[in-house]
């Protein structure tokens, strides 16, 4: 089973709806990211918790919320969905005292 | 976090070794060197990380310059499945002001 899960993998939503995204994790990591990839760019961090009280904007978190239910769940909602946030979103975990994230396998979302 | 500077695409033959590099010649005495890659739309993958000194690991090996103002990832037997988008970012370990800044990184294709 994978380390990083998220649901759904794909959703077509249209304008002005409510989304929410969910990030699942086992690998026990205290830190839990989200990040948004356009076509062709790299990716940009939304919003990021260091633990379960913690919930800090990344550089694009207008637009975003997040909910950190439990050491190992983190939502990204979108409140009222806007074409310009379709893309690629992505969750991410690390550990405290290393360095590097794992990412989970992406969410593909279309606004119309 | 300092900047990087990749090129943004290279080619290389299948079986012969794939020299990435990147220029970072803003980094900070205590900003380590990592590398991620990303396949086809799917999460980044972590590949390796260093600080002063060369590494190894399974899939790549890494060489930083003596000043680390630049570094080389090295996949020594190039396969298809090596085609990607490969990150450099360079930052604080453990740090809890910044994180991660993927750029548009280098699209690495190989050939057959």
């Amino acid at each position: 089973d994978a380390d990083v899960t998220q649901t759904p993998r794909n959703r077509i939503t249209k304008t002005g709806k409510r989304i929410m995204l969910e990030c699942s994790q086992t690998k026990g990591h205290d830190r839990m990211y989200w990040y948004r990839q356009d076509p062709g760019l790299g990716l940009q961090l939304i919003y990021y918790s260091f633990d379960v009280k913690d919930i800090n904007k990344g550089e694009i978190s207008d637009g975003y919320s997040v909910s950190r239910q439990a050491q190992a769940k983190f939502s990204l909602s979108l409140e009222s969905a806007i074409p310009n946030q379709t893309a690629l979103y992505f969750c991410a975990t690390s550990d405290r005292l290393a360095g590097e994230q794992f990412f989970g396998p992406g969410t593909r979302l279309t606004v119309l | 976090d300092a900047k990087t500077t990749q090129p943004p695409s290279m080619d290389c033959a299948e079986g012969r070794a794939a020299n990435l590099p990147c220029n970072h010649s803003t980094i900070s005495g205590n900003e380590y060197v990592y590398w991620y890659r990303q396949i086809h739309s799917q999460g980044p993958q972590y590949i390796i990380h260093g600080l002063k000194n060369n590494e190894t690991n399974e899939m790549a090996s890494l060489i930083i310059t003596e000043d680390r103002k630049s570094s080389t990832l090295i996949l020594p037997h190039a396969t298809l499945r090596d085609t990607a988008v490969y990150y450099c970012i360079v930052r604080v370990a453990d740090n809890y002001g910044q994180n991660f800044v993927f750029g548009p990184g280098t699209r690495l294709s190989v050939l057959p």
